[in-house]
């Protein structure tokens, strides 16, 4: 178990570019999560997979941004035409979904600043 | 729509005091609450979950109490050290639905 990784740590772009953050799970967990938190703000939920399969997304997640998890195992979270207001603190979270509840287990997050 | 508050937004004690933060939810109708720490630019760090149908939980030194009745929870760190600077993040589930977090109480240690 070598935790939740998350790639890039910090991304600077120039707004209206396009970036991509990666997100590598708990191998055994079936659940992902990405959550977006800014300054002195609780990370606010953003959407969730189960396996594959993308279970619900936040009013948050404009048409920009988009996510997958195309084998069940890593995700990615894309964001077009990036704003300034995307600036924030992007983390990824995994748990394992079944008998009982597991604690959600959260990676370091990408920071990115959109200039 | 589930809320979840945090009081205090800060606190700063000397080493060694007893604290408890607050969390209080809208809707008592939960599946679950934790409590997370996080240190600067850093991702959340599990401290404690308890079920809805568990009164407290412990682990060393930290002791998470619910009350759902209440739409309340604490969380008592005894004995506080400097290391135990960092921002605490209480999270309520809602049901089969992901977690719905307040924005932390940020806690100092003074040496």
């Amino acid at each position: 178990d070598t935790g939740v990784s998350q790639d890039p740590r910090h991304k600077i772009t120039k707004r209206g570019q396009n970036v991509t953050f990666r997100c590598d799970p708990i191998s055994e967990h079936n659940r992902l999560y990405w959550y977006r938190q800014t300054l002195g703000q609780g990370p606010e939920f953003l959407t969730y997979f189960q396996n594959e399969a993308q279970l619900e997304k936040s009013r948050l997640l404009s048409d920009r941004f988009s996510a997958e998890r195309p084998k069940g195992s890593f995700s990615t979270l894309e964001i077009q035409r990036t704003e300034q207001g995307d600036s924030a603190m992007y983390l990824c979270a995994s748990s394992l979904a079944g008998q009982g509840v597991t604690p959600l287990h959260f990676g370091n997050g990408t920071r990115l600043t959109v200039t | 729509k589930q809320e979840v508050t945090q009081i205090p937004a800060a606190l700063s004690v000397p080493e060694g005091e007893n604290l408890v933060l607050n969390c209080s939810f809208t809707d008592s109708a939960i599946y679950n609450l934790q409590w997370f720490r996080q240190d600067p630019g850093k991702g959340l760090t599990s401290l404690l979950l308890i079920q809805s149908s568990q009164r407290e939980q412990t682990s060393g030194r930290l002791n998470a109490s619910l009350d759902k009745s209440s739409g309340r929870s604490t969380l008592y760190i005894a004995a506080s050290q400097p290391g135990d600077s960092a921002t605490y993040l209480c999270a309520v589930c809602p049901g089969n639905t992901p977690l719905v977090f307040g924005k932390g109480t940020r806690l100092s240690v003074i040496a």
